[in-house]
């Protein structure tokens, strides 16, 4: 079975720190996402990546940016962390549309 | 651009009652996946199924089926005879983007089955 780990399960950072949040997949997939879980909104696709060093804006990429130097990882990085940050995240890979995304278990993280 | 829209926040059942699921969806592309996910109380989305835009028969697994109608945009999920372990967030999520590759996923119903 595809894996995706996301290194934390819950995060508390201070605002204005630099935030990395880390995922891994093993089935050498090559696209790779990040979004945000909250409550009522579903989730919000943040970043995409479609190849090493490749990426593209999602809906909400304002105060977020991403690294992708080897296949199997896609970082998310806040760059000066808020409390409006504050938010599930999840990562997911994908070989191809038909087969839909597998997801992390996600971080949550709380920006006090 | 596209949207998904699930109008039902929360569905709370007995267990064996069915259990319907809305999902509208909006949508320029005239190719584009559907998707049904499946959230726990563990965290971890879990993909129930995926129908593609030329493929409107329904499908059974189980006690899940779906019934996917292009004329009114809708990809509706129901569970028959609900279990305990059926209580989730449910999402539906359309495809979107070159390649399809990208999700626009609904806001969510919360299904809970009591005992």
């Amino acid at each position: 079975d595809v894996k995706v780990t996301q290194s934390s399960r819950y995060l508390v950072k201070r605002t204005g720190e630099k935030v990395f949040l880390e995922c891994v997949q093993d089935m050498d997939h090559e696209n790779m996402f990040w979004y945000r879980q909250d409550p009522g909104l579903g989730l919000r696709l943040i970043y995409f990546s479609y190849d090493v060093k490749m990426k593209e804006k999602g809906d909400i990429p304002e105060g977020y940016s991403v690294s992708r130097e080897k296949k199997e990882r896609f970082s998310l990085i806040l760059e000066s962390a808020s409390t409006n940050q504050t938010s599930m995240y999840l990562c997911a890979s994908s070989l191809s549309p038909r087969d839909g995304y597998t997801f992390g278990s996600g971080t949550r993280l709380t920006v006090v | 651009a596209q949207k998904v829209t699930q109008a039902q926040t929360e569905i709370s059942v007995v267990e064996k009652e069915d259990v319907t699921l809305d999902c509208v969806y909006e949508t320029r592309d005239t190719t584009y996946y559907l998707f049904w996910y499946k959230q726990p109380p563990s965290g971890e989305l879990v993909f129930l199924i995926r129908r593609n835009s030329f493929d409107e028969q329904n499908e059974i697994s189980g006690r899940y089926s779906w019934n996917f109608q292009k004329s009114t945009s809708s990809f509706n999920f129901t569970i028959t005879a609900s279990q305990v372990v059926d209580s989730a967030v449910y999402f539906c999520a359309l495809s979107y983007g070159s390649n399809d590759y990208k999700l626009s996923f609904g806001a969510g119903t919360t299904v809970t089955v009591r005992a």
